[in-house]
């Protein structure tokens, strides 16, 4: 049964490019949820996804933009890349259906270095 | 505004040694309390997951506290190994139902020596 999965593992970039990260979801999870993170800091939301639409959103430009396919897997993309998005990017995948106790399982992440 | 504190930010001990990491937070409504594992560079592992109506739940040599009236987690790790060196993460759950509003802590970062 495999976990999540990320790709690419690690991407260098230069400042106004624009990047496409995607994520598979774990077997039998239909929700993918997208998160920032910064050296030293927590994960920050970015967004979240169900159903191929984007469910929630958290505090980040609409230079952050998703989208989610009938398999369930999902990509992030990030247009006119800034320096400050240089991070540590994670996807986590759930189950809609559980929801009192459900756990999100994350991937090991892509970490994005803009130059 | 819902904030997740956490604390020590970080903590040197000795292998086979205990430890408490505390977390508290100001998320309301509160649905759910998670703790996290990240090794450096990878992805959080979930250790624990506690609604309000628990107060104690363990995974091995890892027990987590709740206590819903103080808005108080605390998570003890016994007989610590040089394996469990990571980042600890309480991350609480501001909705019910809504996988999106989790509330991250910036972690505490826990070495553990020979």
């Amino acid at each position: 049964d495999a976990g999540v999965t990320q790709s690419p593992t690690h991407l260098i970039k230069t400042r106004g490019q624009q990047v496409t990260l995607r994520c598979s979801p774990k077997s039998g999870h239909d929700t993918v949820s997208w998160y920032q993170q910064a050296l030293g800091q927590g994960p920050q939301f970015i967004f979240q996804y169900y159903e191929e639409e984007e469910r929630q959103r958290g505090n980040f430009p609409d230079r952050f933009s998703g989208h989610q396919f009938p398999n369930y897997s999902s990509e992030l993309n990030v247009n006119a890349l800034l320096l400050g998005d240089s991070a540590l990017y994670l996807c986590a995948s759930s189950s809609a259906a559980q929801t009192y106790t459900d756990t999100q399982y994350f991937g090991p992440g892509t970490r994005l270095t803009v130059l | 505004k819902n904030q997740v504190e956490q604390s020590p930010q970080s903590l040197i001990i000795l292998e086979g040694k205990n430890c408490t990491l505390q977390c508290n937070y100001t998320v309301s409504p509160f649905s759910n309390l998670r703790w996290y594992k990240q090794d450096t560079g990878r992805g959080p592992v979930s250790l624990t997951i506690m609604t309000f109506s628990e107060n104690t739940k363990s995974n091995g040599r890892y027990t987590a506290t709740l206590d819903a009236d103080t808005k108080q987690s605390s998570l003890h790790i016994t007989a610590s190994q040089l394996s469990d060196s990571a980042s600890y993460i309480c991350v609480v759950s501001g909705s019910e139902g809504s996988q999106g509003n989790l509330i991250f802590g910036k972690g505490t970062k826990l070495s553990v020596k020979p």
